[in-house]
Formats: C-alpha cells, structure tokens, sequence
C-alpha cells in the first residue's frame, strides 16, 4: 500500500532563505508523486509531479523536487523563500499505480512560515 | 485545466441537521470526488462520483452517511447527513482532467463545515 510521510508540520523560514520540505514516501510500485500548496482560504493547488519521467522535477513558482528512490524521497526545495510562499504544502501519492485516477493519499501537511 | 466552486464556502449548523455542499466544474468531467480535510489533518478521500453510476465510497464512508449526486459531467453534490461536532471538516470538490498520462487533479476552495 502506498503511502507518504511529512517530516515536519511547521517550517519557518527567512526571506531569501532556502525551503526544503521533506517528503518520504512508501509504495510497492513505481509511484506517481505530487506536491500540492494551500493558501489560506483557497483551495489546492499542484505545484509539481513526478510520474517516472526525469527525476528533477521543476514546477510552478520556483519550485522544484527530486525522486530519489534509494532514499524513498521526494523534497520540495525552492533556493530563495519570498513571503508569498507561506502557505499549507502537501505532499502526494497515487494511491492505485495504472488504476483509478485521481485517488490520492495526502501527507498531513507542512505550513511554511517565511519571516521578513 | 478546471475551474472548480463550490457553494457553501462556509456554513455552521447544529448537531443532527444535514448540509448540502454543490460542485460545479466549468469543464465536462468523467470523475469527481469528494475529499474531506480535518482539522490539523490531511485530506483524506470520501467517495468517487462518476455520472450515470454510483459513487463508490472509501474505507469508512457509507452512502447514509455521505450521499452523493451527479446528475451530469459538471456537476455533484455531497449531503452530510445527521451531522455531530466531528463532522466539523473542510470538504473538497476535485476532478481530473486530461489525456491518460498526462492528467492534472484540481481541488475546489472547498466548504468550511462547522458543527455544533
């Protein structure tokens, strides 16, 4: 069964600092991996997947992750934290690999802080 | 992509009443689903709304509880039925769209349910 772990319910960073929010993940199959971001009040937004295709994966806003199967991982990072990236990330597995669509498991969260 | 809302953003009810939360894509979409968010926690999945058929709940969720329409491909509704105070979650629409693949999940803002 699949499954993703956050290591960390808050990360507090500076502004320009480096954001890496950590992601391990357990699947008895190549997995489909997804990083989401809430904002307050909105609803979720995909940043970044992986689907068995180059393992740096580059999405929206700056940030990027890498698949690292030796080590079952799949990190957020952004070099350079802006005070707009404060927000709720999570952390994604497709629950069925080549099965139902859109059957995700959820990490339970990382808020980012970003101080001035 | 899709554009998701959802209708009540937000709502308070007392215990024992039911809530209907409306979802309305701007797109045709074959799946739907139903996400629930506690607080502090994950989302964790409800149901899978496909129109025609119906919905197949996960692991812990019943149709009594949890009833579900989709009477077209842009639209669903979730009731929560005979709602207690651990009912109190965020509730999230999601579809996805897109070729075998190469498809996207969208989630709506979600509906803030409060129960007392």
């Amino acid at each position: 069964a699949q499954s993703v772990t956050q290591l960390g319910s808050h990360v507090s960073v500076s502004e320009g600092a480096l954001v890496l929010l950590r992601c391990n993940y357990s699947s008895s199959v190549p997995p489909y991996l997804f990083w989401y971001v809430q904002y307050p009040n909105q609803g979720l937004q995909l940043l970044l997947k992986y689907t068995s295709a180059a393992t740096l994966v580059k999405g929206i806003n700056g940030f990027e992750a890498e698949f690292k199967k030796s080590e079952t991982s799949f990190h957020l990072t952004k070099p350079s934290a802006h005070m707009r990236d404060a927000a709720e990330y999570f952390c994604a597995v497709r629950k069925n690999y080549g099965g139902s669509q859109g059957n995700l498991i959820f990490g339970k969260g990382t808020k980012l802080s970003v101080k001035p | 992509s899709a554009v998701i809302s959802q209708k009540p953003s937000r709502d308070i009810c007392q215990r024992g009443t039911s809530l209907t939360i409306q979802c309305q894509v701007d797109s045709q979409v074959t799946m739907m689903f139903w996400y629930r968010q506690q607080p502090g926690q994950s989302l964790t999945l409800i149901a899978t709304a496909n129109q025609g058929s119906e919905a197949t709940y996960e692991s812990g969720f019943v149709i009594d509880k949890f009833p579900i329409s989709r009477p077209n491909l842009t639209f669903s509704t979730l009731t929560v039925s005979n709602m207690s105070p651990e009912d109190s979650s965020i509730y999230l629409c999601s579809v996805v769209t897109g070729a075998r693949g190469r498809n996207e999940q969208f989630f709506g803002p979600g509906t803030r349910l409060t129960v007392l």
